[in-house]
């Protein structure tokens, strides 16, 4: 059974960047073609997807954070990172990684994370 | 981006009932929406994906239905374990998007 496991600093200073690692098990990150993303929630915003990324390497990013964002993946570890800079409070949130999954063109995300609290603070 | 909305955003329902959750996109869709269930303190999980499709392991009560921009997700009879919040989300385009969720909590 796949298992995704979100691991990196809970608090994070105003500027500067949040890291977290997502950790997969139970099969590999580079079998079947799937992406991989990252999803953030909060109060204020909902659930916002950040991006994907593809074994491949090949990434997209929401227009709303692109500038700020990159997500990597390393095949050799069988996870894939979200580095987010120049934080802010409006950056605090539950953070998800989760696979694309897809049947076709129909793409859903399962399954997810646990998910961590990164907090914003100085 | 294609927005998502959803009515209601809450609503108050008793076990057995039958409860209706609708969800609209801002543009045509087709059949590229899924549904989450969310508990407090726990992840989404799906409930249907590509707008009608039981995911695998989620009880029978649960159904969907819809195309193009309108979508409604269905609990034949409300269980206890059933009470949550509910999210709708679009995999048309990117970037994805989800809709505001709708909480279900006992009458």
């Amino acid at each position: 059974q796949l298992q995704l496991q979100e691991s990196g600093a809970g608090l994070v200073r105003p500027s500067q960047t949040l890291s977290l690692t997502c950790a997969v098990s139970g099969g590999s990150i580079d079998g079947g073609g799937y992406s991989w993303s990252w999803i953030r929630q909060s109060p204020e915003r909902g659930l916002e997807w950040i991006g994907y990324v593809y074994p491949s390497g090949n990434t997209f990013y929401n227009p709303s954070l692109k500038s700020r964002v990159t997500i990597s993946i390393d095949m050799s570890k069988n996870q894939f990172s979200l580095n987010l800079t120049s934080v802010t409070a409006a950056d605090t949130a539950v953070y998800y990684c989760v696979r694309d999954d897809m049947n076709g063109l129909m793409h859903w995300f399962d399954p997810w994370g646990q998910g961590v609290l990164v907090t914003v603070s100085s | 981006d294609i927005q998502m909305t959803q009515s209601p955003s809450s609503l108050s329902a008793s076990v057995g009932d039958r409860v209706t959750i609708t969800c609209r996109a801002s543009q045509d869709i087709s059949t590229y929406l899924n549904w989450y269930q969310q508990k407090p303190g726990k992840a989404p999980k799906v409930l249907i994906h590509s707008a009608s499709n039981l995911q695998s392991g989620v009880p029978s009560r649960f159904s969907g239905s819809g195309s193009g921009t309108d979508f409604t997700l269905t609990i034949s009879s409300l269980q206890p374990e059933d009470f949550a919040t509910y999210s709708c989300q679009q995999s048309y385009s990117v970037p994805r998007t989800f809709g505001p969720g709708t909480k279900v909590d006992i009458k």
